[in-house]
Order: structure tokens, then sequence, then C-alpha cells
């Protein structure tokens, strides 16, 4: 099972910030937050991801709360092109194996209106 | 970011058909790829780890007679999904950390496989 939580749908209006809510209370040390999403029809896109300091690159900001127990991705100036399921997951690094592999959920399917 | 991309991006096929899948990085060196499904409003499942001169590693419930895994090179894994039956239609994803496995996984385009 994911060991995330995050809603299942949100709505933001062109040009305006979207901001991603996600709830991980069960955050392990060692476990990093990733974030991808996945346009209509195509392979998921790496965004971003971070351990415990909030990291920004040129597609979004990523927040972590001090307790990492939730996080929320930004997306400064939503453009259509970004309607799309996020989905935010809890990973491990530095294990092989299934132990580091990715288990999605259902995400947030972001519609971007005009 | 590393490139991965898939062949074909859409196969249609007759019942009792094997149908093969590349899954190749571009840019990069893997020694393990990943393969996933995704049926229609549903998340993505991981079926199997593909492991470069090593047997795959398969999901709990996926068949490995089923689907064939070879990791041929160190910039190419295959899927082929032996005597395809319609509800193996699916999306099937691979992807690729570049540099190990314990790094981002960066995802192919997917290939849409529909079996009549």
């Amino acid at each position: 099972d994911a060991k995330t939580t995050q809603p299942p749908s949100m709505d933001c209006a062109e040009g305006r910030a979207a901001n991603l809510p996600c709830n991980h209370s069960t955050i392990s040390g060692n476990e990093y937050v990733y974030w991808y999403r996945q346009i209509h029809s195509q392979g998921p896109q790496y965004i971003i991801h971070g351990l415990k300091n909030n990291e920004t690159n040129e597609m979004a900001s990523l927040i972590i709360t001090e307790d990492r127990k939730s996080s929320t991705l930004i997306l400064p100036h939503a453009t259509l092109r970004d309607t799309a399921v996020y989905y935010c997951i809890v990973r491990r690094e530095g294990y092989g194996g299934s132990q580091g592999n990715l288990i999605f959920g259902k995400g947030t399917k972001l519609s971007v209106k005009p | 970011g590393a490139v991965v991309s898939q062949h074909p991006s859409r196969v249609i096929c007759k019942s009792g058909t094997s149908v093969k899948i590349e899954c190749r990085s571009l840019d990069f060196q893997a020694t393990t790829m990943f393969w996933y499904r995704q049926f229609p409003k549903q998340s993505l499942m991981l079926m199997a780890t593909s492991n470069e001169g090593s047997k795959a590693t398969y999901e709990q419930g996926v068949e490995k007679d089923k689907f064939l895994i070879n990791h041929a090179s160190l910039t190419l894994s295959t899927l082929t999904v032996t005597s395809a039956h319609p509800e193996d239609s699916s999306f099937y994803i691979c992807s690729a950390p570049p540099g190990g496995v314990m790094n981002t996984q960066y995802f192919g385009p997917g290939t849409r496989l529909t079996v009549l």
C-alpha cells in the first residue's frame, strides 16, 4: 500500500500557483519524498524530491514540514500543460531491490483551467 | 533528466500471440530497469525488476512464464507478453535509474497493448 495520502482532485486557475498537499505521517528518517506527474496516456515524469530541506528546481518547489509528516508541491505559475495526475511517493534510498521501488498511490488529479 | 524510450508505443494483437516491448536508456547505462503496468483509471503497479546479467525479480502475482523479461545489455530490457489474452490489455511502462538502483527513476513513454 502507498504510504501517502493525497486529495483525489484539485482545480487551479491558469497563471496562479498550484499547491498540492501530501500527508506521509509514517515516513521514516531515511525515506525521501518524491513527486512525479503523469499526463494522460504518457509515462510518469519526475518532478522533484527531497529529504528534509525545502527544494526548488526549474519545474517546482517542494516544501517539507519540520516533522516531515507532510509536504506540499508548488507549481508557481500553472499552465494548461500542467494538467495531470500528481503522485507523492516516499522511498528509501541506498537500498536495492524492492525496498527502493516506487509504490504509486492514486495521486491528485490537477486540472488547470483557463 | 535522463531519457528512456519504449518501442512500440502502441500495439494491437490477436489473442494467443506474443508481443515484445523494448525499453532503452538512451543517454545512460542501467543495470536495473523496472516494468510497470497500468489498467484504465488505476495507478501504476510494479510487475518486475529487470537485472542485467541475471534473472528478473517478479512481484507477487505476476507470472514469470507469461511475462518474459530479458535484460540483454546495459541499455536494453525487453518484456515479452506470451500467449496474450484480452485481460493483458494494459499500458506497460518501464523505468530506469541512472547510476544505480538507489537513484531517481526515469520513465519511458509507455506502450499501449490491446489484445483482441
